[in-house]
């Protein structure tokens, strides 16, 4: 079973800065099982990395996701203010998936 | 266009049962896994269960095991869920796996619907 821990818990950036978050894999995974997801508060999660490094339809390229192996991240060039959020990273692999814990995105 | 619609949440007692539905709409249903993802009050999300399109078979996570069940009709994901614990507590969202198969990521999901179990 792969346990996916997330870093930081809580990170304070300011509008136009850069986001690098950090999602670290207990056993080595394949780059084509692993998806990150934003989350506002009181909405759904909405997809916006698949296969590690593809943006799903619809997502700025700011967001940007990389990572192979155990070690996985998520950068967002130029935060907006929109961007202020929940994160998650997901292996969606062979049963059980798993979420990370979440990387919260607040406003300096 | 995809729409997938949770309903039957509510307040139950521990120990008491509980039918989730997801109507789902937009696309070919049969064709598609589906999931169950759960969410309890300020927590990270929890992946509770899939069933393959198609072939229809399913997985559970540990935590539900033996307690859950999913199934489908053609236009309809459900969880029947039994023996709820406080635990249980949490936003139940239905969403729809990019895939016939369980390896797939989560690409649409419905707004959910609140399970609260309590005494």
């Amino acid at each position: 079973e792969v346990v996916l821990t997330q870093s930081p818990g809580t990170l304070s950036l300011s509008p136009g800065e850069r986001g690098t978050l950090s999602c670290r894999a207990s056993q080595r995974v394949s780059t084509h099982y692993l998806a990150w997801y934003q989350q506002k508060p009181g909405q759904a999660p909405r997809l916006l990395i698949y296969a590690a490094s593809s943006r799903a339809t619809g997502i700025p390229d700011r967001f940007s996701g990389s990572g192979s192996g155990t070690d996985f991240t998520l950068t967002i060039n130029g935060l907006e203010p929109n961007d202020f959020a929940v994160y998650y990273c997901q292996h969606y692999g062979p049963s059980p998936q798993a979420f990370g814990r979440g990387t919260k995105v607040e406003v300096k | 266009e995809v729409q997938l619609l949770e309903s039957g949440g509510g307040l139950v007692q521990p120990g008491g049962s509980l039918r989730l539905s997801c109507a789902a709409s937009g696309f070919p249903f049969r064709s598609y896994a589906m999931g169950w993802v759960r969410q309890a009050p300020d927590k990270g999300l929890e992946w509770v269960s899939t069933i393959r399109g198609l072939e229809g078979s399913a997985d559970y996570a540990d935590s539900v095991k033996g307690r859950f069940t999913i199934y489908r009709d053609s236009s309809n994901l459900y969880l029947q869920m039994n023996s709820l614990m406080a635990e249980d507590t949490a936003v139940y969202y239905c969403a729809k796996h990019y895939g016939a198969n369980s390896d797939w990521y989560f690409d649409r999901w419905g707004r959910g619907t609140l399970v609260t179990v309590s005494s």
